[in-house]
């Protein structure tokens, strides 16, 4: 079963806006992390931002903001005042917890956002 | 700091022919995995291993197979090559601290594979 879901394969965004990308997710572990990643053109990948399950408040970092709904299962990507240089592929993907001894990140399928200037 | 480094960045290879990918990491960790990366299908888990001397199959590990040859160093092994195996592969490590899953995991720049 699919562990992590994005919707969205591409999103446009004009410059300065904001934007949200959506990502659900499904388990049964109540403690897990929740990374979204960044893939430029350029093809490496950039840890962007963390949470965690028993986290009470919602991530941020810069113009990266982690909007977690628990109850929703959703973890979705804000990205404020949108630069070009956000065009890119964004990953959602998790790690769960202790009771499934030390897990590998499962990914989705990624949303590729381009920035318009 | 060069944290993740994987070799080679690209090859092509033939049907049938076999290779080797190295990936090492310069940062302690005890965690390493193997992804491929597909269009439209994200990062698949081909295999990890959770610390040196285990090594354990992921989502899509057939062709595949793995050596943790210490800490430092996790090689994934083609046999026999596919087309289907056309693909990005990234190495990642991480750390695995206390009992909480609050680690992220580091990648290399990638492998660029081409079976024909």
């Amino acid at each position: 079963a699919q562990k992590i879901t994005q919707t969205q394969p591409g999103m446009f965004v004009q410059e300065k806006e904001a934007v949200t990308l959506d990502c659900t997710y499904d388990t049964s572990d109540p403690s897990y992390g929740l990374f979204w990643y960044k893939q430029p053109s350029s093809g490496e990948m950039i840890f962007l931002i963390y949470q965690g399950s028993y986290d009470q408040q919602n991530a941020t970092e810069g113009r990266y903001s982690l909007n977690f709904q628990k109850a929703r299962k959703s973890a979705n990507l804000v990205i404020s005042a949108s630069q070009l240089g956000d065009s890119a592929m964004y990953f959602c993907a998790m790690r769960e917890g202790r009771s499934s001894g030390n897990t590998p990140l499962v990914f989705g399928k990624g949303t590729r956002l381009s920035v318009i200037a | 700091n060069a944290g993740v480094t994987q070799t080679p960045k690209f090859q092509v290879l033939k049907t049938g022919q076999s290779m080797t990918l190295q990936c090492a990491q310069d940062m302690n960790h005890n965690s390493m995995y193997w992804y491929r990366q597909d269009p439209g299908m994200g990062l698949r888990l081909i295999y990890y291993s959770a610390s040196e001397g285990t090594t354990d199959k992921g989502e899509v590990p057939n062709g595949y197979n793995v050596s943790r040859l210490n800490k430092r160093e996790f090689s994934l092994r083609l046999e026999s090559a596919a087309p289907s195996q056309t693909s990005v592969y990234f190495c990642a490590s991480s750390e695995w601290r206390g009992t909480f899953p609050n680690t992220e995991a580091f990648f290399g720049q990638g492998t660029r594979l081409t079976v024909v």
